[in-house]
């Protein structure tokens, strides 16, 4: 059964704090694995990894896959109160051409105190 | 570009009665969207894949006549929960899965169904 792991499950930390949130997955024709920021509402996009040991960055989130050992971080430098959220991790289960369905991790609710 | 519209945001309604919650995709054309449930503090956890013409493919556990889902257009999904029971109450989210900027779905903003 395909199945994508986060941890931890929730975190406090102080601004300007760095974190590192943790996924890891057994899934079958593992193409890509995504991160989404969730607030609210539904998650936002944050980054698709398809290769090992490639960074992607985007301001203070950065995130590397390893394709050997099945897992990916992210990681928040400097973090501040706005970046508190449920970061979720992703993975597409069917390619059907144009859509896949993803399977989501449980989650890391991530809060950022003053 | 590749905006997803859910609506609405959030809907209360007594036990016993159906909701219907939309989808569209505004400025793309989707065969296929997911619908998700959310329950508090949980993962999203996909209930059926919405297939343009044709019937919806659901999860297990995931009873097809109590979430009835029609794809009629390229454009347009509905997700109608049928005989609400508090127990449906969540948060629900539909995707249309499209590879726009590298991404594999995006989404919609979700609708809180709360059935008292």
């Amino acid at each position: 059964e395909d199945k994508v792991v986060q941890s931890p499950l929730s975190l406090v930390v102080h601004e300007g704090d760095t974190v590192t949130l943790n996924c890891s997955y057994e899934v079958t024709n593992f193409r890509s694995l995504l991160w989404y920021k969730q607030e609210k509402k539904a998650p936002t996009f944050l980054f698709m990894l398809t290769s090992s040991g490639i960074e992607k960055k985007s301001g203070r989130l950065s995130s590397i896959l390893d394709k050997k050992e099945l897992f990916s971080i992210l990681n928040i430098t400097a973090t501040q109160t706005g970046d508190s959220a449920v970061y979720l991790c992703a993975v597409p289960l069917r390619d059907t051409g144009t859509a896949s369905k993803l399977t989501f991790g449980t989650g890391t609710r991530l809060q950022v105190t003053l | 570009g590749a905006v997803v519209s859910q609506h609405p945001s959030r809907v209360i309604c007594k036990s016993g009665t159906s909701v219907k919650i939309e989808c569209r995709s505004l400025d793309f054309q989707a065969t296929t969207m997911f619908w998700y449930r959310q329950f508090p503090k949980k993962s999203l956890m996909l209930m059926a894949t919405s297939n343009e013409g044709s019937k919806a493919t659901y999860e297990q556990g995931v009873e097809k006549d109590k979430f009835l889902i029609n794809h009629a257009s390229l454009t347009l999904s509905t997700l109608t929960v049928t005989s609400a029971h508090p127990e449906d109450s969540s948060f629900y989210i539909c995707s249309a899965g499209v590879r726009v900027r590298g991404t594999e779905a995006f989404f919609g903003q979700g609708t809180r169904l709360t059935v008292v």
